[in-house]
């Protein structure tokens, strides 16, 4: 089942910070960030393992709160740089391999 | 380039042709996966490969729609008898065999397939 990202679309002003949250109905392993400029492949940012963990990758960092299943990925002291989509993608294993089921994606417009 | 490589890029097609997308994915990576994804959707999978073997193939992959690894390195999608829905951006993903861990994957720029 597809996880839910919210909210569907963020516009900010260059040094802003958001919040994106990922949500399941379903247990979750895992949770991968991904961003996509706009006719390019998604790019990877992050994964998370297990409850409770967070990761920082500059100004983007995100927490995995197991219980709630639930991710959010906060973006602080936004650039220009930073605008795309964001997906979140839970797992499914299959074989050994790991499926990713992504969110529909939340889009995020920095501006000047 | 070391990062993951798709062919064509973009592909035109009538309906009712086939057409054929290749993926070569990073070097010594034994998993590649196949995704499809429609304009504000996020990727959706199709089919996956350990090595040479296919080893999962999504409900959403028609008996019109074919995919092989053959010697486990570069991989191909087929489509047979295209429709106007099979318009959609292809991607290929590969990540390297890691055990238990999960392992990140890595996206392709994707093939853009309009069927007119």
């Amino acid at each position: 089942q597809q996880p839910v990202q919210s909210p569907q679309a963020v516009i900010l002003r260059e040094g802003e910070d958001a919040v994106i949250n990922c949500s399941s109905s379903k247990a979750l392993y895992s949770v991968h960030w991904y961003r996509q400029k706009h006719g390019e492949a998604p790019v990877f940012l992050m994964i998370l393992l297990k409850g409770g963990e967070q990761k920082g990758h500059e100004k983007i960092s995100a927490s995995f709160n197991e219980k709630k299943q639930q991710s959010s990925l906060y973006l602080t002291a936004s650039q220009l740089s930073y605008s795309g989509t964001y997906f979140c993608g839970t797992e499914r294993t299959v074989q050994g391999a790991q499926k990713l089921v992504f969110g529909q994606g939340t889009r995020l417009t920095i501006n000047p | 380039d070391t990062g993951v490589s798709q062919d064509p890029r973009h592909k035109i097609t009538k309906r009712g042709q086939n057409v054929t997308f290749r993926c070569d994915p990073i070097s010594e990576h034994n998993r590649l996966y196949w995704y499809r994804q429609t304009l504000g959707q996020g990727p959706e999978f199709l089919t996956y490969f350990q090595n040479e073997a296919q080893l999962e193939k999504s409900r959403l992959l028609s008996d019109r729609f074919s995919a092989e690894r053959p010697k486990g390195s570069f991989s191909t999608l087929e489509i047979q008898r295209t429709e106007q829905g099979d318009s959609a951006m292809y991607l290929c993903a590969s990540s390297p065999l890691a055990g238990l861990s999960t392992d990140t994957q890595y996206f392709g720029p994707g093939t853009r397939l309009t069927v007119l």
